[in-house]
C-alpha cells in the first residue's frame, strides 16, 4: 500500500525566493513518484516524475525534485519563485508493478508575494 | 487535439436527483479514471477502468456507478445525489506503455448538491 503526506497545506514565498514544497511517502515496494500542478479552475498537469535512475529530476517551469530513499522524501524545489508559480501542487505515488491507481497527497497551495 | 473532455463543467442538483458526468478522451488511451477533489483531502479515486469492458472500485465508490461505454468514453453516474457528493470531479486517462501515474486530466466538473 502507498500513502503520501505533504507538509503544509499553504506555503507563501516572496517573488524571487526559494520555493520548497515537502512530500514524504510510504510504499511497500519501490515507488514511482510524481508532482502535479493545478492552476485555478483547471485540471492537474504533470510537473515531473521519478521512475528509476538519477534521483534528482527536473521538470517544467524550472522545478526539480530529489528522491531520497533513506528519508522517504520527494521534496519539490525551485530556486527563484515567479508570480506565475502560484497554484496548488500535489505529490503522488504509485507502485512500480501492477498498479492501476495513483495515490495523491492532500495538496499544498503556493502563494507568491510581490 | 482536445485531450480529455468533461461535461458538464458546472451542475447544481437537489438532494435525491440523479445525473451523469461524461468524459471522453481522444488520445487512444486504455485506462480511464474518475477522481473527486475536496479541500484538504487531495484527489481520491472513485472508480477506474483499466481497459474497455472493465471497471473497478477505487477508494470512495459508494453512491456512484460508472460505465465504460467504449474506449473513448467513461461516464460517472450519481443515482441519488447527496450533499456529501458536492465536489469537483476529474476524469483522467493514461496511455499504453506509459508508466502508472502519468495521467492526463480533464478540466473538472463542479457539482453542488443542495
Amino acid at each position: 500500500a502507498q500513502s503520501v503526506t505533504q507538509l503544509g497545506s499553504h506555503v507563501s514565498v516572496s517573488e524571487g525566493a526559494l520555493v520548497l514544497l515537502r512530500c514524504n511517502y510510504s510504499s511497500s515496494v519501490p515507488p514511482y513518484l510524481f508532482w502535479y500542478v493545478q492552476y485555478p479552475n483547471q485540471g492537474l498537469q504533470l510537473l515531473l516524475k521519478y521512475t528509476t535512475g538519477a534521483t534528482l529530476v527536473k521538470g517544467i517551469n524550472g522545478f526539480e525534485a530529489e528522491f531520497k530513499k533513506s528519508e522517504t522524501s520527494f521534496h519539490l524545489t525551485k530556486p527563484s519563485a515567479h508570480m506565475s508559480d502560484a497554484a496548488e501542487y500535489f505529490c503522488a505515488v504509485s507502485a512500480r508493478r501492477g498498479a492501476q491507481k495513483l495515490v495523491f497527497g492532500q495538496g499544498t497551495r503556493l502563494t507568491i508575494n510581490p | 487535439n482536445a485531450g480529455v473532455t468533461q461535461t458538464p463543467k458546472f451542475q447544481v442538483l437537489k438532494t435525491g436527483q440523479s445525473m451523469t458526468l461524461q468524459c471522453a478522451q481522444d488520445m487512444n488511451h486504455n485506462s480511464m479514471y474518475w477522481y473527486r477533489q475536496d479541500p484538504g483531502m487531495g484527489l481520491r479515486l472513485i472508480y477506474y477502468s483499466a481497459s474497455e469492458g472493465t471497471t473497478d472500485k477505487g477508494e470512495v465508490p459508494n453512491g456512484y456507478n460508472v460505465s465504460r461505454l467504449n474506449k473513448r468514453e467513461f461516464s460517472l453516474r450519481l443515482e441519488s445525489a447527496a450533499p456529501s457528493q458536492t465536489s469537483v470531479y476529474f476524469c483522467a486517462s493514461i496511455g499504453p506503455g506509459a508508466i502508472t501515474g502519468e495521467l492526463f486530466f480533464g478540466e473538472g466538473s463542479r457539482l453542488t448538491v443542495l
